[in-house]
């Protein structure tokens, strides 16, 4: 019964390859997210996404596209990988409410080689 | 740009000893939250306090917000050594928007 699931858990692959990992919330969350956290813990947004409006941090390079085939997921798909991109990928959702308490998922680890 | 930054970065503490991290934050907020990370896994929401309160307590922890230094803080009282985690503030300006996370506090609290 996990909240918001990833898959996979580790992602290992070689530079120009193209991935995607994917994540699914069985909470009935309207808006789902995007984060990469750092080898420094810095957690970034990189997209939020509900079924009206696509937000993209526009730091993010168009190689990374999130891709959401129904409201209970949000897939990230990145192309022609980069060594820069390894870092760990969270998915996360929340209901559209006032606080805005997001449930997180438990991260894929990705390595770029 | 990043809203919340902690202070300090690192705190390493003993079991019963209270545990104080800092937060602070740069524009308007509708509230700010507080998550914790264990190594290796996601973020679990802890607490959060809206603009118009001041303090707010959910067992061991304690949280505080003054608006007007746009700061936060996050007490955990009586440690233990499975508080050891990192713990993340994070802002939040507009439902359904993502959150604007700090770089977290480290906590290590030995036995």
């Amino acid at each position: 019964d996990t909240a918001v699931s990833q898959t996979p858990k580790y992602l290992v692959t070689q530079m120009g390859n193209d991935k995607s990992i994917k994540c699914e919330q069985n909470l009935g969350h309207d808006t789902m997210y995007w984060y990469k956290q750092d080898s420094k813990k810095f957690l970034k947004i990189m997209f939020s996404y509900n079924n009206k409006e696509l937000i993209i941090n526009e730091t993010v390079p168009n190689r990374f596209s999130p891709k959401s085939p129904d409201k209970a997921h949000l897939n990230l798909h990145i192309n022609s990988l980069e060594l820069g991109d390894s870092a760990v990928y969270f998915c996360a959702s929340s209901q559209e409410s006032d606080s805005n308490e997001q449930y997180f998922g438990p991260g894929t680890r990705l390595t770029v080689t | 740009s990043q809203q919340g930054e902690e202070d300090p970065q690192a705190l390493s503490i003993q079991e019963g000893e209270n545990a104080t991290m800092n937060c602070s934050y740069k524009t308007s907020i509708n509230n700010l939250q507080w998550y914790r990370q264990n190594s290796g896994r996601g973020l679990v929401h802890l607490i959060l306090i809206r603009s118009n309160e001041r303090e707010k307590h959910s067992g061991r922890l304690r949280v505080t917000l003054d608006t007007s230094k746009k700061s936060s803080s996050l007490l955990i009282t009586a440690s233990r050594a499975a508080d050891t985690a990192s713990y993340f503030c994070a802002a939040n300006s507009n439902s359904g928007y993502a959150l604007n996370f700090g770089k977290g506090t480290s906590l290590l609290v030995t036995p």
